[in-house]
């Protein structure tokens, strides 16, 4: 069973500048969640989809972050302008479903490590 | 607000025991779930405890006291491979999983 995508692993950008993140859940996972992780940190989650509808974004900076999930399968996260403190790794994880479930484990991707110069 | 605590860092020897404990102030509460995350790596899932009492994976163990609202991962017989960040994440009422800010284990030979 392949694991969830990510892409791309790397990116080095200047403020003020736009950025795209892309990320392929595990077939038949309806839940997918996008986490910010600043170094030393736990993951912060900044919105939860479920199949493609928004369920919880309420600590996504809506000023300057924006994502989407179409058909409810893939999902991209933007954010522009960025920030020197936007500087993270950003990580995709799903699940197979969401509320109600016991274990409900949550599957990662290798996440992307952005740069804000 | 919402809050987990977890000490920052552990240091154990190889071949011995620890414990990493957990304790939780959230609204709602269905689980507790831990993770491990080595540097560079993303967080892999552990183990889920909805119930009071202990799970035990090989040699994980996770406990939970909902009462006490506290939780803690036992690791036995260390290895160097477990080097690695611990996370407890919680998960709430309303979809949401809230992780704590992660336990930094170091094993020693």
């Amino acid at each position: 069973e392949a694991g969830v995508a990510q892409s791309p692993r790397y990116k080095i950008i200047e403020k003020r500048q736009s950025v795209a993140f892309w990320c392929n859940p595990i077939s038949g996972h309806a839940t997918l969640y996008w986490y910010q992780q600043i170094l030393g940190q736990g993951p912060k989650l900044l919105i939860q989809f479920q199949n493609n509808g928004v369920v919880d974004d309420s600590q996504l900076p809506k000023d300057r972050f924006s994502a989407e999930r179409l058909k409810g399968v893939d999902s991209t996260l933007k954010i522009q302008p960025a920030k020197l403190e936007d500087s993270a790794v950003y990580l995709c994880a799903s699940s197979l479903v969401g509320e109600g479930l016991a274990g409900d484990t949550q599957y990662f991707g290798p996440g992307t490590r952005l740069t804000v110069l | 607000g919402q809050s987990l605590e977890q000490p920052s860092e552990v240091t154990a020897v190889e071949g011995a025991i620890v414990q990493i404990n957990c304790t939780y102030q959230t609204s709602g509460f269905y689980g507790l779930s831990w993770y491990q995350q080595h540097d560079g790596g993303a967080p892999t899932f552990l183990s889920y405890n909805a119930l009071d009492g202990l799970e035990e994976t090989g040699r994980f163990s996770s406990f939970l006291s909902r009462s006490d609202s506290y939780g803690y991962l036992l690791l036995q017989e260390l290895q160097m491979k477990d080097s690695a960040s611990y996370f407890c994440a919680v998960r709430t009422g309303g979809f949401k999983t809230i992780f704590g800010a992660g336990t930094r284990l170091f094993v020693k030979a």
